[in-house]
């Protein structure tokens, strides 16, 4: 099906670890963002790409880097994972402006211990 | 971050009840949205709303862009066990903004 793949699923790091989520979509849209969802908190954005090669800030883009690697991908990494790092996180791509919304990927939920 | 305060937090009704759900800011907004996510899953559009002060159907859903542009709410009719979820509202300005959730448990 047509839509946003995220990969993997769900993560255990130690505390200082590093790894790289993984996000594509395949409905030809020009822009992609991060979300991190917590409980009582909803989805509060970490970093978006508004286009391919360019990336900006969000709400929430400590300890996160992003790389828009091609139209289709959007990856997150975190370099030294800590546990307030712990949290699900979501990929989203829209097409003009975000005009007809954003359309999620089903999410990586991401436990530092 | 823009605030947008989402109530009730949650909800416990009984299968074929109507239920009601609303959305608040400070800000107006360009667009209003209604998602809907299921455990394990990510959001899903429900309804999208672009005009203020106008109500937008889609089957069971109805939803309305508050003439203020700073509000809107979601109403669901005859509720069923599927409706189960979280919904959330997201307002437009240059980017969306989604509030915290109103979590629906359906009794059959």
């Amino acid at each position: 099906n047509a839509g946003v793949t995220q990969t993997p699923k769900f993560q255990v790091l130690k505390t200082g670890q590093s790894m790289t989520l993984q996000c594509a979509q395949d409905m030809n849209h020009n822009s992609m963002y991060w979300y991190r969802q917590d409980p009582g908190m909803g989805l509060r954005l970490i970093y978006y790409s508004a286009s391919e090669g360019t990336t900006d800030k969000g709400e929430v883009p400590n300890g996160y880097n992003v790389s828009r690697l091609n139209k289709r991908e959007f990856s997150l990494r975190l370099e030294s994972a800590a546990p307030s790092q712990t949290s699900v996180y979501f990929c989203a791509s829209s097409g003009v402006a975000g005009y007809y919304g954003y359309t999620f990927g089903s999410g990586t939920r991401l436990t530092v211990v | 971050g823009q605030q947008l305060n989402q109530s009730p937090q949650s909800m416990f009704i009984q299968e074929g009840e109507d239920v009601s759900m609303n959305c608040t800011s400070s800000s107006i907004f360009n667009t209003w949205l209604w998602y809907k996510q299921d455990p394990g899953e990510g959001p899903v559009l429900l309804i999208a709303l672009y005009k203020a002060g106008k109500l937008t159907s889609n089957g069971r859903l109805t939803a309305q862009f508050g003439i203020t542009r700073k509000d809107s709410f979601l109403n669901i009719s005859a509720s069923i066990p599927s409706d189960v979820g979280i919904y959330f509202c997201a307002g437009q300005l240059s980017q969306f903004y989604f509030g915290t959730g109103t979590s629906l448990t359906v009794i059959p």
